[in-house]
């Protein structure tokens, strides 16, 4: 069965740093989305993403966060200098078409921020 | 925006019986309502999903339930087994936008007693 994949799996960075979360959705999806989950919390909204834009975002999405679809396989999410709240476990998901197409989840990154 | 609530926290069964976990929501115009499955290191992947045109669904094992005029939803897993322990996440989206993001509950950690 199609996955989609994170890379990588553990991401370790200092405060100020700029990191790149990388996914490759699955091949025929078109919708494709970032959730975080800081330890003991929800998972969270961040952002989705359709047609080469963002479609929509969270408050959590600011200016330090941006996305990306660099060629016809990768979707990574770059924060641009990571604070220590922004440690958490990233997951990617894809979904085929916009009407309520379930979500296929990545295995996650889960990114420290030290 | 919407909100949901999931209860309880954690839950502990003895193998072979029933668990269920609850959840609440608060927008009336959210429809589509999600059940995924966390295992440790894993993302989430999708076990069940409901309709708001749909009262109850079934999939062997596993069924979800649906109140509408109170906004509640609910899993329900018979014949426990160990390899139905694992995080349960409800969530609940509007789906008619596209992209329309998941909002998740906070969980609930299942532990399958021998």
């Amino acid at each position: 069965e199609p996955e989609v994949t994170q890379t990588p799996s553990h991401q370790v960075t200092q405060m100020g740093q700029e990191v790149i979360l990388r996914c490759v959705p699955i091949s025929n999806h078109l919708y494709f989305y970032w959730y975080r989950q800081i330890l003991g919390q929800k998972v969270e909204f961040l952002v989705s993403f359709y047609n080469n834009e963002i479609s929509e975002k969270s408050e959590i999405f600011d200016d330090q966060f941006s996305v990306e679809r660099p060629d016809g396989s990768n979707f990574t999410l770059k924060i641009r200098s990571t604070k220590l709240e922004d440690s958490a476990m990233y997951f990617c998901a894809s979904s085929e078409n916009q009407r309520n197409s379930p979500l296929h989840f990545g295995n996650g990154t889960r990114l420290t921020v030290t | 925006g919407e909100n949901v609530e999931q209860h309880p926290s954690t839950l502990s069964v003895q193998e072979g019986d029933s668990a269920v976990i609850k959840c609440t929501y608060s927008d009336s115009a959210s429809n589509y309502f999600p059940w995924y499955k966390q295992e440790l290191g894993k993302g989430s992947q999708l076990i069940i999903d409901i309709r708001s045109n749909v009262g109850e669904k079934k999939d062997q094992r596993i069924a979800v339930t649906l109140n509408k005029t109170a906004k509640h939803f609910s899993l329900h897993i018979t014949e426990t087994q160990p390899e139905d322990s694992a995080v349960y996440f409800c969530a609940a989206s509007k789906g008619y936008s596209s992209a329309s993001k998941i909002i998740f509950g906070s969980g609930t950690r299942l532990s399958i007693r021998p």
